[in-house]
């Protein structure tokens, strides 16, 4: 079991570009899960999937933010345009239904200058 | 709005019983405490959760009151690798998971 897997570990980019992060959750687990955290707001959920459907976004701080779910294997996390503001770690996490907790990825390290 | 409290920091001597408490005495009858950790930018890790019975695993315990309203997870010999971040939270059954400041848990040789 290799885990949540979450790509790029790094991500350095422009103000104005934009930035895709991906997450391939844990085969079996149906919940999907973003993550930001920062020093100043600490771990924020952004937005969640159960079977791939986007049930709860509201914790997706502007419109500059999508994600999508096109399969259970499968998750992006969208920042169109990007900001300096949006630089943080974005996490994904994943679970079963009946399961113990989440099993978080090791992040994704964003930094927007 | 919290729906736990947790102290900021606490520290812990190498070798002893770490024992980080939690307030959440607005909880409901559906919802469970689950405790993570956070290793330094590492991701949060699940430590243990239950509902209203006291319960165990290899990594720790965690005491619930009788009433719900606060609970403490205690970690038997705590060691130099157990520094970090702990987070207590209430949540529906695997509903989403709203994390806040956690205490901060520094052993000390």
């Amino acid at each position: 079991d290799a885990g949540v897997i979450q790509s790029p570990r790094h991500e350095v980019t422009e103000m104005g570009q934009e930035v895709t992060l991906r997450c391939k959750p844990i085969s079996g687990h149906n919940s999907l899960f973003w993550y930001r955290q920062t020093m100043m707001r600490g771990l924020e959920l952004l937005i969640y999937f159960n079977n791939n459907v986007p049930i709860d976004d509201s914790g997706m701080p502007e419109d500059r933010f999508s994600a999508k779910m096109p399969n259970a294997s499968f998750s992006t996390l969208k920042i169109q345009p990007s900001e300096p503001r949006d630089s943080a770690v974005y996490f994904c996490a994943s679970s079963l239904p009946q399961g113990n907790g989440y099993t978080f990825g090791s992040g994704t390290r964003l930094t927007v200058v | 709005d919290a729906k736990t409290t947790q102290p900021t920091s606490m520290d812990c001597a190498e070798g002893r019983a770490a024992n980080l408490p939690c307030n959440h005495s607005t909880i409901s009858g559906n919802e469970y405490v689950y405790w993570y950790r956070q290793i330094h930018s590492q991701g949060p890790q699940y430590i243990i959760h239950g509902l209203k019975n006291n319960e165990t695993n290899e990594m720790a315990s965690l005491i619930i009151t009788e009433d719900r309203k606060s609970s403490t997870l205690i970690l038997p010999h705590a060691t130099l690798r157990d520094t970090a971040v702990y987070y207590c939270i209430v949540s529906s059954y695997n509903n989403d998971m709203r994390f806040g400041a956690g205490t901060r848990l520094t052993v000390k040789p």
